[in-house]
């Protein structure tokens, strides 16, 4: 059963600390890793889709980067604001090629403090 | 405004019974996704449908079905309801076949009483 591992589960931090995050997936058969925001009361929000290896993507204060070999993402928020409170959600696409059957991690809870 | 609407947004019905939740699409999607959130849980993979065609099944129940009609649209019928049955259910929806976003609706909260 594949598995997508996020850590940690929560984080607290203060306004215009830079953050950062983990999620572990399955190094094998790696076809791409989907980030998504998700704020409390709202839908889940498409932050990035990385492809290859060494892959860096970067959305204002957000960015991620992706180590296929050893199955890892991080995503850092540089200067958090209180606007960035949200679950911090990875996924991974089950079936090769079709995005078909993502597999989300549980997500890393967020708060920032103003 | 993600472009994805579902309806109705709550649902309140009882045990045994049948619902329909229906999703439009992102207009230009061609693929829609369903998933299900209960209490304490990640969000799980139902069913994907492509232009029309069921195109990948995660853990979706025999009493549950889906379909994607010809003007791209999907219902998800969920039948002989049960107390577990309570969650939030998602739409979303993507251009295609390819490693892209998908695109989430607001959800139906179905509560089972």
């Amino acid at each position: 059963i594949l598995n997508v591992e996020q850590s940690p589960q929560s984080l607290h931090v203060q306004e215009g600390d830079s953050t950062n995050f983990t999620c572990s997936f399955p190094s094998s058969n790696f076809y791409a890793l989907h980030w998504y925001r998700w704020e409390t009361a709202k839908s889940p929000e498409a932050l990035f889709v990385m492809t290859l290896n060494g892959d860096e993507k970067k959305k204002g204060r957000i960015s991620a980067t992706l180590n296929t070999k050893e199955g890892y993402s991080y995503l850092y928020i540089k200067g958090s604001q209180p606007e960035d409170s949200a679950t911090y959600l990875c996924a991974f696409p089950h079936y090769g090629g079709s995005q078909g059957n993502l597999i989300f991690g549980k997500g890393t809870k967020l708060s920032v403090k103003p | 405004d993600s472009g994805v609407t579902q309806t109705p947004k709550h649902l309140i019905t009882a045990t045994g019974q049948r619902v329909t939740l229906r999703c439009s699409p992102r207009s230009g999607d061609l693929s829609v996704y369903w998933y299900q959130q209960s209490l304490d849980q990640g969000l799980q993979f139902l069913i994907q449908y492509y232009n029309g065609e069921e195109r990948a099944k995660g853990n979706i129940l025999e009493r549950f079905s889906a379909q994607q009609f010809p003007d791209l649209h999907s219902e998800l019928n969920l039948s002989s309801l049960e107390l577990g049955d309570s969650a939030l259910y998602f739409c979303a929806s993507s251009v295609g076949l390819e490693n892209q976003p998908q695109h989430f609706g607001d959800g139906t909260r179905l509560s089972i009483l």
